[in-house]
């Protein structure tokens, strides 16, 4: 079985700009979660979605959104971006149906000049 | 508010050793899940262990154990006859259910970098 794919996994952005990172769940799941790790904060839940819905949200400002397809695949967008937006961010797949069991991706490397 | 604390920052032993890594958490919630995920250099986090609250029997998985304990917020994780492989950063994770079916994104703690030296 298809692991978590994310992609891009490194890229470099300047402050202002946006990105969008995408993420393909492991076959079957329906469900999306995404989080930041940074040095400072560690690993925080920005937002998972579910057949196509946010189900979940964490607490990141607006300029963090995404979107899930009906593929499952998601995607997260930074707008605006900012030198503290530097972080790994990491997504992960489940059922959906609670299990807790969480498969994560290897991360997108995002650096903010 | 819910949180977790993993008060070790970094362990430091020698391949063959025996390591506990603690986990105290909070939360308000009766229901809730507890989790360990392991975090290679690779980046991936490896799911370990999940924990309801209504299960406070401990596990045993190869060289791998979990203490659960309610009375004292703990979920503490050892690694017994420890190898150079399991080095890796040890994250101890909290999850509140939800009324609506699912639960809660994950509260991390800050996790414990475990370095076994061979």
């Amino acid at each position: 079985k298809a692991g978590v794919t994310q992609t891009p996994r490194y890229l470099i952005k300047t402050r202002g700009q946006q990105v969008t990172l995408s993420c393909s769940p492991i076959s079957g799941h329906r469900s999306v979660s995404w989080y930041q790790q940074t040095p400072g904060q560690g690993l925080q839940f920005l937002f998972e979605y579910f057949s196509e819905t946010q189900r979940n949200k964490g607490n990141f400002p607006g300029r963090f959104s995404g979107r899930q397809f009906s593929n499952s695949r998601s995607e997260m967008n930074v707008s605006t971006l900012e030198l503290g937006d530097s972080a790994l961010y990491l997504c992960a797949s489940s059922s959906g149906y609670y299990t807790g069991e969480l498969f994560f991706g290897e991360g997108s490397r995002l650096t903010v000049l | 508010a819910q949180k977790v604390t993993q008060a070790q920052t970094e362990i430091s032993v020698v391949e063959k050793e025996d390591v506990t890594l603690d986990c105290v958490y909070e939360t308000r919630d009766t229901t809730y899940y507890l989790f360990w995920y392991k975090q290679p250099p690779s980046g991936e986090l490896v799911f370990l262990i999940r924990r309801n609250s209504f299960d406070e029997q401990n596990e045993i998985s190869g060289r791998y154990s979990w203490n659960f304990q309610k009375s004292t917020s703990s979920f503490n994780f050892t690694i017994t006859a420890s190898q150079v492989v399991d080095s890796a950063v040890y994250f101890c994770a909290l999850s509140e259910a939800r009324s609506g079916g699912g639960a809660d994104g994950l509260t991390f703690g800050k996790g414990t970098h475990l370095i076994i030296q061979p």
